[in-house]
C-alpha cells in the first residue's frame, strides 16, 4: 500500500553542512506535518501544511530550518548550517483534513 | 501552552498482566486526544482516538481508553497484555481550534515479558 515515505532513511553529516530531507505523503492527503524527535523524548512539532501553504510554522526552531512542499505533494525540509543539536529523527505524517495523522518511517539525521 | 505528561516512562510486565498507562493534558479547550504505538522497528500507527461522545473508547488489539474531561486525563488500558505489545506508547492532543498539530507526551516504553 502507499504510506508516507521518507527520504534517505539515515543521514550522517558533519557540523556545519546543510541537509535536505525528503516526504512524499499519501496521495490525496492534503495535510502534512513534520515532528522531530530527539532521544528518549516525544515529538515535537514542527511545521504544517495545508496545501503547499504553512500556515504554521511555530515549531521550527530556528531560522536555519526551512521547510516547502509542492502543491499537494512532496515536502523537503532544509537544515542549513547543521549543529549537533540538530541530531534527531525526523518524522513526517499526512492527513486528510483534521482527522488521523499518518506517519513515515523517519529520517535518522546523526551530525558528527 | 498546550503539553502532555505520560508519567511511567518505561513499564516491565509479565504476560497477563493488566496494563494502565497515565496521560494527563493540559488545554482549556475542547480537545481530540491519541494513542500511538511503535512496535520495534515499524511507524507509528493509531492505536485509538477519542472525538466526542462515549468517553471510553475502544482501540485496535485490545486497547482501550477513557477520557476523564475533569482530570484532563486519557489513560490507557488493556485487560491482559501480550508480549507482542512491547513497543514504545505515545499519548497525543490536538486542540479543536489549532491547525491541527499534536502535541505529543515523550512516551512510555512497555515491554512485556514471556
Amino acid at each position: 500500500g502507499a504510506g508516507v515515505s521518507q527520504s534517505p532513511s539515515n543521514k550522517v553529516t558533519e557540523k556545519g553542512k546543510d541537509v535536505e530531507l525528503r516526504c512524499d505523503p499519501i496521495s490525496g492527503h492534503t495535510a502534512l506535518y513534520w515532528y522531530r524527535q530527539r532521544l528518549g523524548q516525544g515529538l515535537e512539532f514542527l511545521i504544517y501544511f495545508q496545501g503547499n501553504s504553512a500556515p504554521d510554522k511555530s515549531g521550527l526552531p530556528s531560522d536555519r530550518f526551512s521547510a516547502e512542499r509542492t502543491g499537494e505533494s512532496v515536502s523537503t525540509l532544509t537544515i542549513q548550517r547543521t549543529q549537533q543539536e540538530d541530531s534527531a529523527v525526523y518524522l513526517c505524517a499526512s492527513s486528510l483534513s483534521s482527522s488521523e495523522q499518518f506517519f513515515g518511517p523517519g529520517t535518522r539525521l546523526t551530525v558528527l | 501552552a498546550q503539553s502532555v505528561s505520560q508519567h511511567n516512562h518505561h513499564v516491565i510486565l509479565s504476560e497477563a498482566a493488566s496494563l494502565e498507562l497515565g496521560c494527563n493534558y493540559s488545554y482549556g479547550g475542547t480537545v481530540n486526544l491519541f494513542w500511538y504505538v511503535q512496535y520495534p522497528g515499524q511507524h507509528l500507527q493509531l492505536l485509538l482516538k477519542y472525538f466526542s461522545g462515549d468517553p471510553l473508547v475502544k482501540g485496535i488489539k485490545g486497547f482501550e481508553a477513557e477520557f476523564i474531561k475533569s482530570k484532563f486525563s486519557f489513560n490507557l488500558r488493556k485487560p491482559s497484555v501480550q508480549w507482542s505489545d512491547t513497543a514504545e506508547y505515545f499519548c497525543a492532543v490536538k486542540g479543536s481550534s489549532n491547525t491541527g498539530k499534536l502535541i505529543f507526551g515523550q512516551g512510555t516504553t512497555l515491554q512485556v515479558k514471556p
